[in-house]
């Protein structure tokens, strides 16, 4: 069973729109979480990242949330413009151990006119 | 600062093929990290290197799949035989720190199709 567990899996929204983007996962205990934005064709880049101990963070129109408690965070997407549409992924760091980070399936966003 | 490059971009196969494909991480960066994305999927991890040694690599074919980083900058990574299975982006990513947890900065990729 992955322990980063993403969804939707897909969303199609209007330009303009709010959305928000669930992440749930298992690693424990875990050093730092991440949302990373995949445009087609490119590498992921990080949008926020977030310790144990936040509970918020934003990135412009991009805000993250961290309920360490369930183990969930969110992504929302603020006023969606065109160049919004891509895969969203949720990255989960372990504490200890391996240097491996946990990665989510992603969510593929559209963004429609 | 420069970013992750990697070359090919694009790359076509037929299966039972050999491939290489090539990375240069961010000047000053000692983790490089080699991904292997399937389509609809998040990001495995092949093979990660600290400076020229092998950190962990449990999750590369070794039948078929190999790496190296020699003198601990650029690194290649290698299939052969290609099978159908292997279609890909593979994603070279580095990394300052090992410790710095989670900071890994992303090449654009290479999308291998084998046919």
């Amino acid at each position: 069973k992955n322990q980063v567990e993403q969804s939707p899996q897909s969303l199609i929204i209007l330009e303009g729109k709010n959305c928000t983007l669930q992440c749930n996962y298992t690693v424990s205990p875990f050093s730092n979480l991440r949302w990373y934005k995949q445009d087609t064709g490119r590498g992921p880049v990080s949008l926020t990242i977030m310790t144990f101990s936040e509970n918020t963070k934003s990135n412009g129109r991009y805000t993250a949330t961290l309920d360490a408690d369930t183990k969930q965070s969110s992504l929302h997407i603020t006023a969606s413009q065109l160049s919004d549409s891509a895969s969203y992924i949720c990255v989960v760091t372990p504490q200890t151990g391996a240097n491996n980070l946990f990665f989510g399936t992603g969510t593929r966003l559209t963004v429609i006119p | 600062e420069a970013g992750v490059a990697q070359s090919p971009r694009y790359k076509i196969i037929e299966k039972r093929q050999s491939v290489a494909f090539w990375c240069n991480p961010i000047s000053g960066h000692a983790t490089l990290y080699w991904y292997q994305q399937i389509l609809g999927q998040g990001p495995k991890l092949l093979i990660q290197f600290q400076n020229n040694g092998v950190v962990d690599d449990s999750q590369l074919p070794k039948d078929r799949f190999s790496a190296e980083r020699l003198k601990g900058v650029d690194s290649t990574l290698k299939i052969q035989p290609a099978k159908l299975e292997d279609s890909a982006v593979y994603l070279c990513a580095s990394s300052l720190d090992p410790l710095d947890r989670g900071e890994q900065y992303f090449g654009p990729g290479t999308r291998l199709t084998v046919t």
